[in-house]
């Protein structure tokens, strides 16, 4: 069966302190997407990033950095000198590839982030 | 500016009532999705539409009914047959139904049941 674990419910950090989100999925398909989604007070959800299962490498925008690794299931979400501006809730979601399949989003329970002054 | 656009913001219902949200995108995406959130928890899918005029239930569907006649356009009504309806309603779009695609969001609607 297809899960998303976001094991931590809520982290609180001051400002300009590193951050890791972390992220565990389960699958059977070999071909699947990793998703991450911000959703800021107002509510709607910020597309973030989108990973592959085939393409491993880890990615760095700006702040933010992915680690993606099948070995141990895992993609996790750092933010490197976190803003107050970062606070939030932080989505991971897993969708799978099969073969006619739609595209279903399995959403972690979410991580919520408060950075402070 | 494109995108998803959801109204009410805010909605209240009297237990009994049906209740209609709507949701519109001029993205032009063929598929289009309704998820629910409760506090503390990820959102779950209630309805999906890969293309007009028809859609699929999700996980959550029971109580809930929706239609797809424009393809910007996806309503979801709650029926008085949705036992706890009070939660946050997100509605999100992709360019089509198949898998990978990236889901774009909506602002949400907020309901409450009085």
């Amino acid at each position: 069966a297809q899960k998303v674990t976001q094991a931590q419910t809520e982290i609180s950090v001051v400002e300009k302190e590193d951050v890791t989100l972390d992220c565990v999925y389960e699958t059977r398909d070999t071909t699947y997407y990793l998703f991450w989604y911000k959703q800021p007070p107002s509510g709607e959800l910020v597309f973030l990033i989108r990973r592959n299962s085939f393409d491993e490498q880890n990615e760095i925008s700006g702040r933010y950095s992915w680690n993606f690794q099948k070995s141990t299931s895992s993609f996790n979400f750092t933010i490197t000198a976190s803003q107050v501006v970062d606070s939030a809730v932080y989505f991971c979601a897993l969708s799978e590839g099969r073969s006619g399949g739609y595209n279903k989003l399995i959403f972690g329970a979410g991580t919520r982030l408060a950075v402070h002054p | 500016d494109g995108g998803i656009t959801q109204s009410p913001k805010y909605l209240f219902r009297k237990e009994g009532q049906n209740v209609t949200l709507s949701c519109e995108q001029n993205l032009n995406h063929d598929a289009m999705y309704w998820y629910r959130q409760d506090p503390g928890q990820g959102l779950r899918l209630i309805y999906y539409s890969q293309i007009v005029n028809d859609f699929q239930k999700g996980d959550i569907a029971e109580g809930y009914s929706v239609s797809r006649e424009k393809k910007e356009s996806f309503p979801l009504t709650v029926t008085s047959a949705q036992k706890n309806p009070t939660a946050f309603y997100l509605c999100a779009s992709s360019i089509t139904g198949g898998a990978g695609n990236e889901q774009f969001f909506g602002p949400g609607t907020r309901l409450t049941v009085l």
